[in-house]
């Protein structure tokens, strides 16, 4: 069995500034990872994904994470947040092999102060 | 591509109705997951159905149903509502091939609320 814990339920930070939010898993087998960002009143959106290869993982609208597998964890970051990445944010893992399930952390919620 | 449609969006029932919620996944994905969110419990799977066939099954009781249709539609059904089933149903769907390294596109969600 999976598990995923999402170290921060909530986290402020002021408009401009980084941000890193923290992701660790366990499992006995091998897992993919995922971040899926939620916004009110929306459903899930996947942010990024890793899967093979390199380590580090970057979206679309600035957010990278990267994998490290000695210390199973799954870190989110982005160097300069905007009051639009006000939301809340799941970890998540599937096995690679297994029942095609993901397992949520229980999600951090970004709030971006002006 | 149209994306994954899941009516109705809100519903409010009563302690002890049944309940039957659709999701659409998008075209040509064959693979339908159900996820419960509540504040408590987080996001939690309930089933996921691939060619009109449960293929994997959360540890929900046997009031949460589901079944695939052959045009992918699913429908999950809960039955004798209870005030803890007020939830965010979210429908995730997925090619659901061979190839494991597809990502899952969610629904909007349905908001059930019992009373």
């Amino acid at each position: 069995a999976q598990s995923v814990t999402q170290l921060d339920s909530q986290v402020p930070v002021f408009e401009e500034a980084p941000v890193e939010l923290r992701c660790n898993y366990s499992s006995s087998v091998s897992v993919y990872l995922f971040w899926y960002v939620q916004y009110p009143n929306q459903g899930l959106q996947l942010l990024l994904k890793y899967l093979s290869g390199s380590t580090l993982v970057e979206s679309i609208n600035g957010f990278e994470a990267e994998f490290n597998k000695s210390q199973t964890s799954f870190h989110l970051r982005k160097p300069s947040v905007h009051i639009s990445d006000t939301a809340e944010y799941f970890c998540a893992v599937r096995e690679i092999q297994g029942a095609q399930k993901l397992v949520f952390g229980q999600g951090t919620r970004l709030t971006i102060n002006p | 591509k149209a994306g994954v449609t899941q009516t109705p969006r809100y519903l409010i029932k009563t302690r002890g109705q049944q309940v039957t919620l659709s999701c659409s996944p998008i075209s040509g994905h064959r693979s339908v997951s159900w996820y419960q969110q509540t504040p408590g419990q987080g996001l939690q799977f309930l089933f996921e159905y691939f060619s009109e066939t449960q293929r994997n099954k959360g540890n929900f009781p046997g009031r949460f149903s589901g079944r695939q249709f052959s045009n992918s539609r699913s429908e999950m059904n809960v039955s004798t509502l209870e005030l803890g089933d007020s939830a965010l149903y979210l429908c995730a769907s997925s090619p659901g091939g061979r190839d494991r390294a597809y990502e899952q596109y969610f629904g909007p969600g349905t908001r059930l609320t019992v009373t």
